[in-house]
């Protein structure tokens, strides 16, 4: 079944606690992207990759690493993650870069930093 | 930034009356998607459209895209409970040369009363 898989589901961690949520696509997308859900603020881009070893900046990159080292995985790593990351984090994939195609999207990581 | 707004943020109807959402943007979009979160699930793709004044139906639910691509509605006619869960907009910003960038709106959460 084609699909986005991101581990955990669910976390809860403590602040400066480095972790990392991976993610990983059965599609052989080129695009992958994370993106943050808040309450009333939607999902906010955090880091894309446009292909492997390519990846830049989204509206929300701050407190945020990626890498892009195979085409099927994209982690997101928090180096020291603080209670203002407490989220819910989504990754999503597409077949053509920028999203000129659609998203498939990730169950999701519900993440709470205390 | 580019922002792509939503409205309404919450809409309750009761079973049996139609719903609606709306999209603007600030500028001109090369084409919008439409993407449906379920309570407690990840944002799955309904629908893109591309065309200025473009109409795309499916079963109850009715699409367009504003003459100036820069809106789009959705429209539901006789909610049913499985209707429920938040319904986002995407616009697709182009940047120049053949780079663009997908903006989600903020959503709108519709829960529907048996």
């Amino acid at each position: 079944e084609a699909q986005v898989t991101q581990n955990p589901r669910y976390l809860i961690t403590v602040t400066g606690k480095k972790l990392t949520v991976t993610c990983s696509q059965n599609m052989n997308h080129e695009y992958m992207s994370w993106y943050r859900q808040d309450p009333g603020l939607g999902l906010r881009q955090i880091y894309y990759s446009m292909n492997v070893e390519v990846t830049d900046k989204g509206d929300v990159p701050e407190g945020y690493k990626v890498s892009r080292k195979e085409k099927r995985n994209f982690p997101l790593i928090l180096e020291s993650p603080s209670p203002n990351q407490t989220s819910l984090y989504f990754c999503a994939s597409s077949l053509i870069p920028r999203g000129a195609n659609v998203l498939t999207f990730g169950a999701g990581s519900r993440l709470t930093v205390l | 930034g580019q922002q792509v707004m939503q409205i309404p943020q919450y809409q309750h109807v009761q079973e049996g009356e139609d719903f609606t959402t709306y999209c603007n943007s600030s500028t001109t979009l090369s084409n919008i998607q439409w993407y449906k979160q379920r309570p407690g699930g990840h944002p799955v793709f309904l629908i893109q459209l591309v065309k200025s004044g473009e109409v795309k139906k499916q079963k109850r639910l009715t699409f367009q895209f504003g003459e100036a691509k820069k809106n789009s509605s959705l429209h539901i006619t006789a909610t049913q409970t499985t209707d429920v869960g938040t319904y986002f907009c995407a616009g697709l910003e182009p940047l120049g040369g053949a780079t663009n960038k997908l903006i989600f709106g903020t959503g709108t959460l519709l829960a529907v009363q048996p």
